[in-house]
């Protein structure tokens, strides 16, 4: 139930194009949903976060999509550039407490 | 605001022996995280101090680590008689107040032999 499952584990996107990574979470308690960006050699960046009182929320080229009665949310990244080429994880935490239960991460190449 | 700090970055030690890594964690943010990540996964949680109390624990964190945060600032986080097994990159990430945001440091990875 503290699992979050996440896919695909690799994707490859052409510059220009719409990268969707998806994940499911089991456990409805859950109030928190951070994706964040990692860099080889570096830590984790948050880029955006929802709650599941709000079905979207879109940060420049970044969009959360959440679906509480299907238990899972989903990251687009529109106009895919190189520089998006990293490693994206979503997460999520429990109202009160603080751990960020983290899915197994994919890699996303962007090809010019 | 410098971001977290940690340090090393690297240390590669033999097993059996004690290592020790530091955190330092964005200036006054009351809150701070040990995260592990191995190879091609995600972080997993080892423990959290609000201020210098240390109030949550993963089963993760045997009792060869221990961490601290004497002075609610830094945190240093030790593994005694280390095993390949611990070879991994160690996170910390800190929070302020309640916000959920946690801000991640560039981690340690350690390597045992």
């Amino acid at each position: 139930q503290q699992q979050v499952k996440q896919s695909p584990q690799s994707l490859i996107v052409q510059k220009g194009g719409i990268s969707i990574i998806n994940c499911a979470y089991e456990n409805t308690a859950f109030d928190y949903f951070p994706w964040y960006q990692q860099f080889p050699g570096k830590g984790p960046a948050l880029l955006i976060a929802i709650r599941p009182d709000v079905s979207e929320k879109k940060e420049g080229r970044f969009t959360i999509s959440f679906n509480k009665s299907a238990k899972q949310f989903s990251l687009h990244i529109m106009d895919s550039q190189p520089g998006d080429s990293a490693t994206y994880f979503c997460a999520a935490s429990l109202r009160g407490y603080n751990k960020l239960i983290f899915g197994a991460g994919t890699r996303l190449a962007v090809h010019p | 605001d410098t971001g977290v700090s940690q340090d090393p970055r690297h240390k590669i030690t033999k097993r059996g022996q004690n290592v020790t890594f530091r955190c330092d964690p964005i200036s006054e943010h009351n809150r701070l995280y040990w995260y592990r990540q191995t190879l091609g996964q995600g972080p997993e949680f080892l423990t959290y101090f609000q201020n210098e109390a240390q109030l949550e624990k993963s089963r993760l964190l045997s009792d060869r680590f221990s961490a601290e945060r004497p002075k609610g600032s830094f945190s240093t986080l030790e593994i005694q008689r280390t095993e390949q097994g611990d070879s991994a990159m160690y996170l910390c990430a800190s929070s302020w107040g309640y916000q959920e945001t946690q801000y991640f440091g560039p981690g340690t990875r350690l390597l045992v032999l």
